[in-house]
């Protein structure tokens, strides 16, 4: 299995202004993903990052809004720009284990962000 | 696209009694399923999953679960609930479309079990 910590594990932020959230794994994957969650709600994926492409965006997702870097297989970190209140939610590193697809997905403890 | 359903927010279940949290799913080709649990203020852990193979499904902490092609679910199961299994639930099915490969969440169930 694999190890996600994120940090910083909850942070309150004024409106407009940026938060990055980063996301280390203790072994090298190939795929990580960001999930947005609101409380007691379901996972919502924002992106697939893949080390040495760009950020693949999902429906309603946009880079200049959630910009992502994945410089390495173990690291990855997600920014929420220019927020709103509409941000406040939990945000969820996601890898897949050695198993590739067929393999289960481990998530880090998520960030939770609240905006004010 | 893939997707899956859970059709019920809540499941109360007495404490010793068998519970199921229902999940049903909409795929093209070969399903690859999932449950996951989410204790309060935690993150979410791996229960079981199916690939191929046997239809009953055994995971973590005592819960199973069982594949039915005809009806397109993928029920989870346990025969005895304790007050520890209170939790919220999701179901999620693996998703290919368009070569990248990303897990599609249900909303979720809270199974409250009581003493």
């Amino acid at each position: 299995s694999a190890v996600i910590s994120q940090k910083p594990s909850r942070d309150i932020c004024q409106r407009g202004t940026s938060l990055t959230i980063q996301c280390q794994v203790d072994s090298q994957v190939t795929m990580m993903f960001w999930y947005r969650q609101q409380p007691g709600q379901s996972l919502t994926l924002i992106a697939t990052a893949n080390q040495g492409s760009e950020a693949t965006y999902e429906s309603g997702f946009v880079i200049d809004k959630f910009p992502i870097s994945r410089p390495n297989l173990t690291f990855s970190t997600l920014t929420v720009s220019n927020m709103s209140p509409e941000d406040s939610s939990i945000y969820l590193c996601s890898v897949i284990g050695t198993s590739g697809g067929t393999g289960e997905q481990y998530f880090g403890p998520g960030t939770r962000l609240t905006v004010t | 696209a893939q997707s899956v359903a859970q059709p019920e927010d809540q499941v109360n279940v007495a404490e010793g009694n068998p519970l199921t949290v229902k999940c049903t799913y909409s795929v093209s080709g070969n399903p690859y399923l999932f449950w996951y649990v989410q204790y309060p203020n935690r993150g979410l852990q791996f229960l079981l999953k199916y690939i191929t193979g046997d239809n009953l499904v055994k995971g973590s902490y005592g819960f199973e679960a069982e594949f039915n092609k005809s009806q397109t679910s993928f029920h989870l199961k346990k025969p005895s609930a304790l007050v520890s299994d209170s939790a919220l639930y999701f179901c999620a099915v693996r998703d290919w479309t368009g070569g990248y490969n990303k897990l599609i969440f249900g909303a979720g169930t809270r199974l409250a079990v009581h003493p």
